[in-house]
């Protein structure tokens, strides 16, 4: 089945530092986004890169796309203590309207 | 930005009731979504809804769940008999043309 799946499960950085996630999946995909979920809270929209692309930017956010290698990763340079949250990656087939979530990426930053 | 609202914000339920989750999604989007996230997983898609009707739902969304659209504005998840392991943060989504999802805040639901 196409999941994605994120790596690594828990990262911990000092504030300033650059913070790379990374996500595999198992099936072609028409897009791949990136999410953002703050404890308890819905998640947020971060960026959207389609399977025509190869890299994307959105402020100091950079997701790179693989489709060889069925993998993407999210890169947040100068990192911020309020981008402590967890990240998921979510995917969506060719084929129909469902978007599939991994497992996500907690990211926690440190002032 | 556009706003997808919830309510309740949490719901506490006892085993074996009823259960209706209610969203109101943004109004001129096209696909509408619930998904669930038991406490510390992942998010998992339950069913998406498109002109008023189910276009795909997952292995979760048996006979329990139902969705309705009933008054072309609210959109909501009904889950009949509740068990312990519904117990999950609730989220609706609404998606436009771009396949952007944008969420509501969720309903966390606690069955007792």
């Amino acid at each position: 089945s196409q999941q994605g799946e994120e790596d690594p499960q828990a990262l911990s950085i000092q504030e300033g530092e650059n913070a790379t996630m990374n996500c595999s999946y198992k099936t072609s995909i028409n897009n791949l986004q990136w999410y953002r979920q703050n404890s308890g809270r819905g998640l947020v929209h971060l960026i959207l890169i389609r399977s025509n692309e190869r890299e994307k930017h959105s402020g100091r956010l950079r997701v790179t796309l693989d489709t060889s290698k069925k993998s993407s990763s999210l890169l947040i340079t100068a990192s911020r203590a309020a981008d402590t949250a967890s990240y998921f990656c979510a995917t969506r087939n060719n084929y129909g309207q469902n978007f599939v979530f991994g497992p996500g990426t907690r990211l926690s930053v440190l002032p | 930005e556009p706003e997808v609202t919830q309510t309740p914000s949490h719901q506490v339920t006892q085993m074996g009731q009823e259960v209706i989750l209610r969203c109101v999604p943004i109004s001129n989007h096209l696909y509408f979504y619930w998904y669930r996230q038991i406490l510390g997983q992942k998010v998992e898609f339950l069913v998406s809804f498109y002109n008023n009707e189910i276009s795909e739902k997952s292995e979760i969304f048996d006979d329990q769940f139902s969705v309705e659209r009933p008054d072309g504005s609210n959109f909501t998840l009904k889950i009949r008999s509740t068990k312990l392991e519904d117990s999950a943060m609730y989220f609706c989504a609404a998606v436009a043309g771009a396949d952007e999802q944008y969420f509501g805040p969720g309903t966390r639901l606690t069955v007792t």
